[in-house]
């Protein structure tokens, strides 16, 4: 099966930085947009990042932009998401998704379980 | 940005009987070049990652039961459940994919047992 693996999480203090992994087994990774969405505890759903196959388009939540940086190394398959600034609403669940083909717009078929991150004094 | 709305909250359906969720957007996700709704549902247990159900409004994904079904066109869509299992207990959740991002989800719908 299709397997996305989130690394990265943790406990931070407002202002700080954190970076996420996400490691993609088992697709052509490079085939693929991916993106990240988040969960607030008790929340909905939230996207925040999209990159396409080839790093050619990049987008970001309002919420983030210019504080985040979404990257990814076809090589390594895997995605990243830089996070700086954090604020104590960032804290939630970070999800790697994969979307579609190349830079396709399309739904996320494939969700990882998820890397917890918590902005706190 | 395009607003997903989703209703109702909340609803309680007895095992065999048909939900129905339905759900909004600010404006029309149908994309005349293709004949395409962006519109896609997911099911989220508890403790678990949302997992894609329906795509472009009407398609289930491999290995999503029939009893699933998305209907719908341009801003009103709905998700039907016939003969509710216990399994499908969950939260629901609509999202659009239309056009340059941001990507918007609905606030999610709980359906549980009456």
């Amino acid at each position: 099966d299709v397997q996305l693996v989130e690394s990265g999480g943790g406990l931070v203090r407002p202002g700080e930085s954190l970076r996420l992994s996400c490691a993609a087994s088992r697709f052509t990774f490079s085939d693929y947009t991916m993106s990240w969405v988040r969960q607030a505890p008790g929340k909905g759903l939230e996207w925040v990042s999209f990159i396409s196959s080839s790093s050619d388009y990049i987008y970001y939540a309002d919420s983030v932009n210019g504080r985040f940086t979404i990257s990814r190394d076809n090589a390594e398959t895997s995605v990243y998401l830089q996070m700086n600034s954090l604020r104590a609403e960032d804290t939630a669940l970070y999800y790697c998704v994969r979307g579609g083909l190349g830079f396709s717009y399309s739904a996320f078929d494939m969700w990882g379980q998820g890397t917890v991150v918590t902005v706190s004094s | 940005d395009i607003v997903m709305t989703q209703s109702p909250d909340s609803l309680a359906v007895s095992l065999g009987e048909r939900a129905t969720i339905n759900c909004r957007s600010s404006q029309s996700v149908f994309s005349s070049s293709n004949n395409k709704n962006y519109l896609a549902w997911y099911q989220q247990k508890p403790g678990q990652p949302p997992k894609l159900l329906i795509h472009w409004a009407s398609t289930r994904e491999s290995g999503v039961p029939d009893r699933f079904s998305g209907s719908g066109s341009g801003s009103d869509f709905t998700l039907t459940i016939t003969s509710l299992q216990a399994e499908d207990v969950a939260v629901y959740y609509c999202q659009q994919y239309y056009s340059s991002p941001p990507w918007t989800f609905g606030q999610g719908t709980k359906v549980e047992l009456k």
